[in-house]
């Protein structure tokens, strides 16, 4: 099972709207809808901002917003901020023998 | 609210072992999956392994397999990723995370790092 596509960087100015996207098969993004998102600064713990493609823990900004196409799912940022900045994994449970798989990761880059 | 508290890592020679530990806190322990998931420097997330919330189903990467062991102990609301014949690319940081249902991983510790060195 390999890791889901992600671009490796993405840069967007304060204020602005960016947009993550994550690349499976249909043995995992394109076939449940179990993606979910995590959001990483340095040096800490991942934080969980996105389950089930499009939903939001409680407390996580509303400007966090997720959706999926086919095998393709998108995490958007609204309004970025500078405390945005920070490294962004999706993750989606699939059919195979590997039951979880990350994506390789973007880095957010606040202009 | 939940915390998770990992111990245990450490710097060890390649072919020893260490046991990793998490303390919860915050949550009813025995209803839920937890996992370990390991980040080497500088690269990406991987799921190692998770138990049910009964101990009775374990998943490994095909990485650790044969090599680590996953447990927990409900009464001491503990995590436990006892790994043996350690090998420098398990270097990483280990973070115990809960996994729920649907699943996601929604609460996470603060990691440990282990250092395999050869």
């Amino acid at each position: 099972q390999s890791a889901l596509t992600q671009p490796a960087s993405v840069s967007g100015s304060p204020g602005q709207s960016i947009t993550i996207s994550c690349t499976g098969t249909s043995s995992d993004v394109g076939g449940y809808n179990y993606v979910s998102w995590y959001q990483q600064h340095p040096d800490k713990a991942p934080k969980l901002i996105i389950y089930d493609v499009s939903n939001r823990p409680s407390g996580v900004s509303n400007r966090f917003s997720g959706s999926k196409s086919g095998n393709t799912a998108s995490l958007t940022i609204s309004g970025l901020q500078a405390e945005d900045e920070a490294d962004y994994y999706c993750s989606s449970y699939t059919s195979t023998s590997t039951p979880y798989v990350f994506g390789t990761g973007t880095k957010v880059t606040v202009l | 609210q939940v915390r998770l508290v990992e111990s245990g890592g450490g710097l060890v020679k390649s072919g020893g072992s260490l046991r990793l530990s998490c303390a919860a806190s915050g949550l009813t322990f025995s209803d839920y999956y937890m996992s370990w998931i390991r980040q080497a420097p500088g690269k990406g997330l991987e799921c190692v392994s998770y138990i049910s919330s009964s101990g009775s189903t374990t998943y490994y990467a095909d990485s650790v397999k044969g090599r680590f062991t996953i447990s927990r102990d409900n009464a001491k609301n503990s995590l436990y990723l006892h790994m043996n014949s350690l090998r420098v690319e398990d270097t990483a940081v280990y973070y115990c995370a809960r996994l729920k249902s649907p699943p996601a991983f929604d609460n996470w510790g603060q990691g440990t790092l282990v250092t395999v060195s050869s």
